[in-house]
């Protein structure tokens, strides 16, 4: 089974300041995860996602990640947050289901919040 | 070109009452999933269908079910509703069978009472 641990479930930051927010997976099988955004109201965006090749990935909005093996983590990274940056970060890991398709398996979420 | 797009964007219902979510996937996708989102979780996957065809279902009880018409689009139903499925219903699409890469939509926020 699959799993997904965001320690942090609030992070606040001053602006243009660097954020780091964490995510721990747990996988039986081939690792692909993902970083998506919710801003308030609104659906999830795709962040950045981690499917295989080099373990340093970069998304939108000046975001990057990093797929570590070892450590089982993924976390994300931004060397300098704006106002707008705030919103609600989940971190997903995507598993086979029994009908050949592949779902998505959500962490709990972590708030930034950025302050002026 | 439009992303995924969802109908109504709010419902209110009463206990016992049956609702119909839709979902309309990106132009070119032929998997949509859908995911039950309640205030302060992560989104927890109900089902995903590729061509007509159910390709996986979460942990939900059989109140819950759904389809995939031949253009891609797709309903959520949700009979005999409990005040516990209050939440924002996400619909995700995404390219190929393997439906890894998902894209979402705004979601409808469903409130029982």
């Amino acid at each position: 089974a699959q799993s997904v641990t965001q320690l942090d479930s609030q992070v606040p930051v001053f602006e243009e300041a660097p954020v780091e927010l964490r995510c721990n997976y747990s996988s039986s099988v081939s690792v692909y995860l993902f970083w998506y955004v919710q801003y308030p109201n609104q659906g999830l965006q795709l962040l950045l996602k981690y499917l295989s090749g080099s373990t340093l990935v970069k998304g939108i909005n000046g975001f990057e990640a990093e797929f570590n093996k070892s450590q089982t983590s993924f976390h994300l990274r931004k060397p300098s947050v704006h106002i707008s940056d705030t919103a609600e970060y989940f971190c997903a890991v995507s598993a086979p289901s029994e009908g050949g398709g592949n779902k998505l398996t959500f962490g709990t979420g972590t708030q930034l919040k950025v302050e002026l | 070109d439009a992303g995924v797009t969802q109908s109504p964007t709010h419902l209110i219902k009463t206990r016992g009452q049956q609702v119909t979510l839709r979902c309309s996937p990106i132009s070119g996708h032929k998997s949509v999933s859908w995911y039950q989102q309640v205030l302060g979780q992560g989104p927890q996957f109900i089902f995903q269908y590729y061509e007509k065809e159910e390709r996986g279902r979460g942990n939900f009880p059989d109140r819950f079910s759904a389809r995939q018409f031949p253009n891609y689009s797709s309903e959520l139903n949700v009979n005999a509703l409990l005040l516990g499925d209050s939440a924002l219903y996400l619909c995700a699409s995404s390219l190929d069978s393997g439906g890894l890469t998902q894209y979402f939509g705004p979601g409808t926020r469903l409130t029982v009472l």
